[in-house]
């Protein structure tokens, strides 16, 4: 059974410094990982799609790595703002044709002005 | 482009009381549909999906169930609430391998 797992759950940092998420699953016959934001309240917003047989995306400050046969990713921000502030969440889609993601349970993201 | 709409936002309902969120999804055909919940202080949970209209797969036993009568349209019901049905439940679809959300509803049981 899949698991993943987001470490740290929760991780403040001041303005402008770079930061890793790190996301970590049991099974690597994965089809895909993507990253999600969550503000409180609200829905998620897809940030980043990774297919199995990519190393890595990039989107503005945001870049996204994946090590499939070791079942980890990170989520690299750069130069941190206060509007980053939210919950990341990773997931992976298993190999199935239902396209069903197993989440992990996020890192709370607090960047501090 | 495509939208997905959830409603109602937010609700609040006494414990033994039925239940019924919609979704609906604009600007595409035969679309997968999932439902999550997500509770506090724990992680998305799928609880529903489906792969066209009346075809309805569940993840985990539980006091809830799915419908999906029409091809962008999937119900998430209840005939009796429990208190641990409270949460934030959020409906996606597919496209391009990626899962995009609807704004949620926040179900709350007293």
């Amino acid at each position: 059974k899949q698991e993943v797992t987001q470490i740290p759950a929760a991780l403040s940092v001041p303005e402008g410094e770079n930061l890793v998420l790190n996301c970590s699953f049991t099974d690597s016959a994965i089809y895909n990982l993507q990253w999600f934001r969550q503000d409180p309240g609200k829905g998620l917003t897809s940030l980043l799609l990774i297919q199995s047989s990519q190393r890595e995306q990039t989107s503005g400050r945001l870049n996204a790595s994946l090590d499939k046969s070791s079942g980890r990713s990170t989520l690299y921000i750069a130069a941190s703002q206060p509007g980053d502030s939210a919950t990341y969440l990773c997931a992976v889609r298993d190999g199935g044709a239902t396209n069903k993601l197993i989440f992990g349970t996020g890192t709370l993201l607090a960047v501090q002005p | 482009s495509q939208t997905i709409h959830q409603w109602p936002a937010t609700l609040v309902q006494p414990v033994g009381s039925p239940l019924s969120l919609e979704c609906t999804v604009e600007g595409t055909s035969n679309p997968n549909l999932y439902w999550y919940r997500q509770a506090a202080g724990r992680g998305l949970q799928l609880l529903f999906y489906s792969v066209g209209i009346g075809q309805i797969s569940s993840e985990v036993p539980q006091n809830l169930s799915a419908s999906r009568p029409q091809d962008r349209q999937f119900i998430l019901s209840s005939k009796k609430l429990l208190l641990s049905d409270s949460g934030f439940y959020l409906c996606a679809w597919t496209r391009g391998g990626s899962q995009y959300f609807g704004p949620g509803t926040r179900l709350t049981v007293l």
